[in-house]
């Protein structure tokens, strides 16, 4: 079983709509907590990251961490094309060097 | 563009051979990690750079070997490959040693194909 489990999609919605994307983890280590994107062909890009159990919010963008699920969530509201990418969760433990675990990815892509 | 540069974008080589990857971090980034993206496993980290010394290793391959230089960049060594080595292989870097959350930037990768 992997440390981080993250379901692949792809995942495919009408522009405008709320997007939910969650990973669990097996590591009750793991204290912070990492969404990044990816377009094709480019490198991971952060878009929030949290520490410990909480929510935080940065414009369209909201991750939620569940310490005691183990269980995080990516919440993206008034989706656009442009968000069209594959999201991946990384988690890393406390002083973990930044070492970054990371789910192998949702795909979404956003319709007109 | 993240700061991070890798070079070359692409790359193909056979099976048994050697290649070097190179990443030059952010300016005023010391830490640079190495991370391997393949289709069925996802982003797997290789190993971490601090100042020139190694600071954090995950599942890296006895074949697999990197160094970090004085002027901060640094390469990965790829030897004996095999089909299975054929990934994407990313870059990232981050300012210091890697408390956990410190944001790492990724450079846009290196495609290595072994044929």
């Amino acid at each position: 079983q992997k440390e981080v489990e993250q379901d692949p999609g792809p995942l495919s919605v009408p522009e405008g709509a709320i997007v939910s994307l969650n990973c669990t983890y097996s590591n009750s280590a793991f204290q912070y907590f990492m969404w990044y994107r990816q377009y094709s062909r480019k490198g991971p890009e952060l878009l929030m990251y949290t520490y410990s159990s909480g929510n935080k919010e940065d414009g369209r963008f909201t991750a939620q961490v569940d310490k005691s699920s183990k269980y995080i969530s990516l919440f993206i509201r008034d989706s656009q094309p442009s968000d069209s990418a594959t999201y991946l969760c990384a988690m890393s433990e406390t002083g973990g060097g930044n070492k970054l675990t990371f789910g192998t990815g949702t795909q979404l892509k956003v319709e007109l | 563009d993240s700061g991070v540069t890798q070079t070359p974008k692409h790359l193909i080589t056979a099976t048994g051979q050697r290649v070097t990857l190179r990443c030059s971090p952010r300016s005023g980034d010391l830490s640079v990690y190495w991370y391997q993206q393949s289709l069925d496993q996802g982003l797997q980290f290789l190993i971490q750079y601090y100042n020139g010394e190694e600071r954090a290793k995950g599942n890296i391959l006895e074949r697999f070997s990197a160094q970090q230089f004085p002027d901060l960049h640094s390469e990965l060594n790829l030897s004996s490959l095999e089909l299975g080595d054929s990934a994407l292989y990313f870059c990232a870097s981050s300012t210091g040693p890697g408390q956990g959350g410190t944001e790492a930037f990724f450079g846009q990768g290196t495609r290595l194909t072994v044929v």
